[in-house]
């Protein structure tokens, strides 16, 4: 049973607008959320991460917002440019000494940024 | 240059002739994981190491194995690989196991078992 749900595999927007990418999760005991990147041929790469402490992180172009009582999160891209047509994988980790380590990913997005 | 390396990058083989696919990385991290990407599913947790001779089962372990000899390899072997074993394979590792220490990834093994 998944954990981590990405409802929607895909996503489509033009080019200087904002991409929002949705992400529900059902483990209360996930206190860090994570978002990766990937393109075809490569594996995935961090892009942003945020404290279940925090309900918000910036980087650049880049924000991660957290509602934890509604456990869920999103990730915005503003402006939206072609260099960002990825899978966009939400992930998260337990706080349990006992599950260090497992961290649970989403079935992840496609963002196709059109011109 | 910092990076996670798995080989091979593609891999065919046949129903039940064993097979290791091998990861090494640079960064002296002890932490290590490896996952299988699924269509709709996502990357799924096969096992995972927080340090040498420490390994634990991820999410779907059955069919693998894994060992951590060496702080910098930690290799999957398929004893014997089934049809349902054709996956996309990721090798990844980090400081530590805690959400707040990112993954570095691996560029991945396609793995098709006839």
């Amino acid at each position: 049973d998944q954990q981590v749900k990405q409802n929607s595999p895909s996503l489509s927007v033009q080019e200087g607008r904002i991409s929002i990418l949705n992400c529900d999760y059902t483990n209360s005991m996930f206190d860090y959320f994570l978002w990766y990147k990937k393109y075809p041929a490569e594996g995935p790469t961090f892009l942003i991460s945020i404290s279940s402490i925090k309900d918000k992180n910036e980087d650049g172009r880049f924000t991660v917002f957290l509602n934890k009582s509604a456990k869920h999160l999103s990730l915005h891209i503003v402006p939206s440019q072609p260099g960002d047509s990825a899978v966009y994988f939400c992930a998260a980790s337990p706080l349990t000494t006992d599950s260090w380590g497992k961290l649970q990913f989403g079935a992840g997005t496609q963002v196709v940024v059109t011109p | 240059e910092a990076q996670v390396t798995q080989n091979p990058r593609y891999l065919i083989t046949v129903t039940g002739k064993k097979l290791t696919v091998t990861c090494s990385q640079n960064m002296n991290h002890e932490y290590m994981s490896w996952y299988r990407q699924d269509p709709g599913l996502g990357l799924r947790q096969i096992y995972y190491s927080m340090n040498v001779e420490v390994t634990d089962k991820g999410d779907v372990p059955e069919g693998y194995k894994v060992s951590r000899k060496e702080k910098r390899n930690f290799p999957l072997i398929l004893e014997s690989p089934s049809p349902n074993q054709t996956s996309l394979y990721f090798c990844a590792s980090s400081m530590a196991g805690q959400g707040n220490s990112p993954l570095h990834f691996g560029n991945g093994t396609r793995l098709t078992v006839t």
